[in-house]
């Protein structure tokens, strides 16, 4: 059991370059998560799935997009990187229902120049 | 909107010695979450405070949650190295999307011999 795996763990672009940050989940959870972690803040919501077609934006949606086909897989596309996209980026899921404990991912570091 | 503070931001202690760190949110909430992250990793998760006067304790660490203070603790008990890390509160909109969090800013936690 993996829990949360994403990849890749590091990437450096430049700005204007595209990409797309996945993530995976083995634990059947419906409920999936990306956040994103700039230095000495908390964690800041980009959009969040709550099943398998259905996504919605959450904080800061800007300059980002998403899909889910499938239970398991949520990936993250930037396209047109920019500087201000630098941040640690953390995919999370959990499971439908009011406990809703969220488990994290290891993280990608993104640096775009 | 829902606003999440946590203090103090930075906090050095000596092992054996006893600390608070304190969480206040600005809005009616239900669910309120307390995470570990030590350096360059994911988030852990530590406690899941789901009704008024809910106390829960693992270790050396204890938190509380009072919803109509709308404030949680988290207690250190005569800390030790290991527990140097920084530590977040993550509290849930009341009535709002499933699992969609508001994290504070973190403490950082250094303890020394």
């Amino acid at each position: 059991n993996a829990g949360v795996t994403q990849t890749p763990k590091f990437r450096i672009l430049k700005i204007g370059q595209s990409m797309t940050l996945q993530c995976t989940q083995d634990m059947n959870h419906n409920y999936m998560y990306w956040y994103r972690q700039d230095p000495g803040m908390g964690l800041k919501l980009i959009y969040y799935s709550v099943g398998a077609g259905i996504t919605d934006k959450g904080e800061v949606p800007n300059g980002y997009n998403v899909s889910r086909s499938t239970t398991e897989d949520f990936p993250l596309r930037l396209e047109l990187a920019a500087p201000s996209q630098t941040s640690v980026y953390f995919c999370a899921s959990s499971s439908a229902g009011y406990y809703n404990e969220q488990f994290f991912g290891p993280g990608t570091r993104l640096t775009v120049l | 909107e829902l606003k999440v503070e946590q203090n103090p931001l930075f906090l050095s202690m000596q092992e054996g010695k006893n600390y608070t760190i304190y969480c206040n949110y600005s809005t009616t909430s239900d669910r309120l979450y307390w995470y570990r992250q030590d350096p360059g990793k994911s988030l852990e998760s530590l406690f899941v405070l789901l009704s008024n006067g809910a106390v829960k304790q693992e270790g050396r660490l204890m938190a509380s949650l009072d919803t109509k203070a709308r404030l949680s603790t988290l207690h250190i008990t005569a800390a030790v190295h290991d527990l140097s890390a920084t530590y977040f509160c993550a509290v849930a909109r009341y009535g709002g999307s499933q699992g969609n969090l508001i994290f504070g800013k973190g403490t950082k936690l250094s303890v020394k011999p």
